[in-house]
């Protein structure tokens, strides 16, 4: 069965600093998509970025940036240049292509980031 | 393009009642998945319908139900509420579903007495 470990269950941060945030998943599909969202105080999960695991190209978009590493089973995700609107809690989620039918996302505990000014 | 809306947004109901929570995806959108959020077991998989039929369900109890119309929009329902119940009610809308990228609505917040 698929699952998703947030080791890292609060972050805090003096604004401008960077916040990596730890995911490692299991699986046993070789097919899978792994996502990050964020929390803000406000409740709605917002969609971060999304990768494949067949492509283990890390990439940055603006102050984000990941890190997809298939031996170690890790996604990790990276702020760079923290900013106090970055406080929310980080969840990282995993979808396996292989399971039957259906479109479900397994959840890591989340990790609850604070940047303080 | 509007996002996912989800109606009503708080709930207070006592327990044994029943309660229906609606979610209107986004415009294209024929996949909608349902999740629950409570801060012990964190967020966990309901249900998911595509084309009005249930294609994956999770491990919750049978007073936990849905639906979904031709328009895409979608019902849970939850009967002889418990406690336990109360939780924050995520919604999400994709695509065709099958990995495509969710898009959370506001959710939902029940508090059972």
């Amino acid at each position: 069965a698929q699952k998703v470990t947030q080791a890292q269950t609060e972050i805090s941060v003096v604004e401008k600093e960077d916040v990596t945030l730890d995911c490692v998943y299991e699986t046993r599909d070789t097919t899978y998509y792994l996502f990050w969202y964020k929390q803000p105080p406000s409740g709605e999960l917002v969609f971060l970025i999304r990768r494949n695991s067949f492509d283990e190209q890390n990439e940055i978009s603006g102050r984000y940036s990941w890190n997809f590493q298939k031996s170690t089973s890790s996604f990790n995700f990276t702020i760079t240049a923290s900013q106090v609107v970055d406080s929310a809690v980080y969840f990282c989620a995993l979808s396996e292509r292989g399971q039957a039918a259906g479109n479900k996302l397994t959840f890591g505990g989340g990790t609850r980031v604070l940047v303080k000014p | 393009k509007a996002g996912v809306t989800q109606t009503p947004r708080y709930l207070i109901k006592t327990r044994g009642q029943q309660v229906t929570l609606s979610c209107s995806p986004i415009s294209g959108h024929r996949s909608v998945s349902w999740y629950q959020q409570t801060p012990g077991q964190g967020l966990q998989f309901l249900f998911e319908y595509f084309s009005e039929t249930q294609r994956n369900k999770g491990n919750f109890p049978g007073r936990f139900s849905g639906r979904q119309f031709s328009n895409s929009r979608s019902e849970m329902n939850v009967s002889t509420l418990e406690l336990g119940d109360s939780a924050l009610y995520l919604c999400a809308s994709s695509l065709v579903g099958l990995t495509d990228t969710q898009y959370f609505g506001p959710g939902t917040r029940l508090t059972v007495l």
